[in-house]
């Protein structure tokens, strides 16, 4: 069946960097964009950016332009987001979604992975 | 960025009821909107896609209307498993916003 699945949680200190993948399997990875979502405790959705699966392009939101890269291996049919220079306020479960045409929503998501950040 | 404002921000509701959920957008995002169910601690789940076509296995009691700034989620008949919070987002211009969800409390 078709699922994304994502790396296992993260606890991180101040300033470090974390990298969450997202393994998809059940379709063609090439074929859709991943977009990744974070949701920090109590509060709503949050989209950080998209990468295209086929050709690697990406776009990111500007609250996170020089902070967050999103790459792929489509050998692997995985996705990874890093982000960097974490502060506490970066602590969230963050989501991995595939998306075809982007009309069409966010129509399978990742299990989330949590990242905490503390001293 | 666009703002999605969402209405009431928490509604009570019982088993059969009718409830309408409201989103509205800071400036046009035509039909690139889409409504999602999320329960604690599970990932939103795709609801409706293009503000009116409901994604595949979503029942029929779900539906949706709107396009350019004003969005109403209805779910005709409420069942147990509805009670959930609602996020309505636009994916019409980056970012994606999000609006800040309604909870759909059993009354």
């Amino acid at each position: 069946q078709v699922q994304l699945v994502q790396s296992g949680a993260e606890l991180k200190k101040p300033g470090a960097s974390v990298k969450v993948s997202c393994k998809a399997s059940g379709y063609i990875f090439t074929n859709y964009a991943i977009h990744w979502v974070r949701q920090a405790p109590g509060q709503g959705p949050e989209w950080m950016g998209w990468i295209n699966a086929g050709n690697g392009d990406t776009k990111y939101s500007q609250k996170f332009q020089g902070r967050v890269t999103m790459i792929r291996d489509a050998t692997a049919s995985t996705a990874h987001m890093e982000l960097s220079s974490l502060g506490t306020e970066d602590t969230a479960v963050y989501y991995c979604a595939r998306v075809g045409a982007t009309y069409r929503g966010m129509d399978v998501w990742g299990q989330g992975t949590t990242v905490t950040v503390s001293s | 960025d666009i703002q999605m404002t969402q209405s009431p921000s928490s509604l009570s509701a019982s088993v059969g009821d009718r409830v309408t959920i409201s989103c509205r957008a800071s400036q046009s995002v035509t039909s690139y909107l889409s409504w999602y169910q999320q329960k604690p601690g599970k990932a939103p789940r795709l609801l409706i896609f293009s503000a009116s076509t409901l994604q595949s296995g979503v029942p029929s009691r779900f539906s949706a209307s709107g396009s350019g700034t004003d969005f109403t989620l209805t779910i005709s008949s409420l069942q147990p498993e509805d009670f959930a919070t609602y996020y309505c987002q636009q994916c019409y211009i980056t970012p994606h916003t999000f609006g800040l969800g309604t909870k759909l409390e059993i009354k």
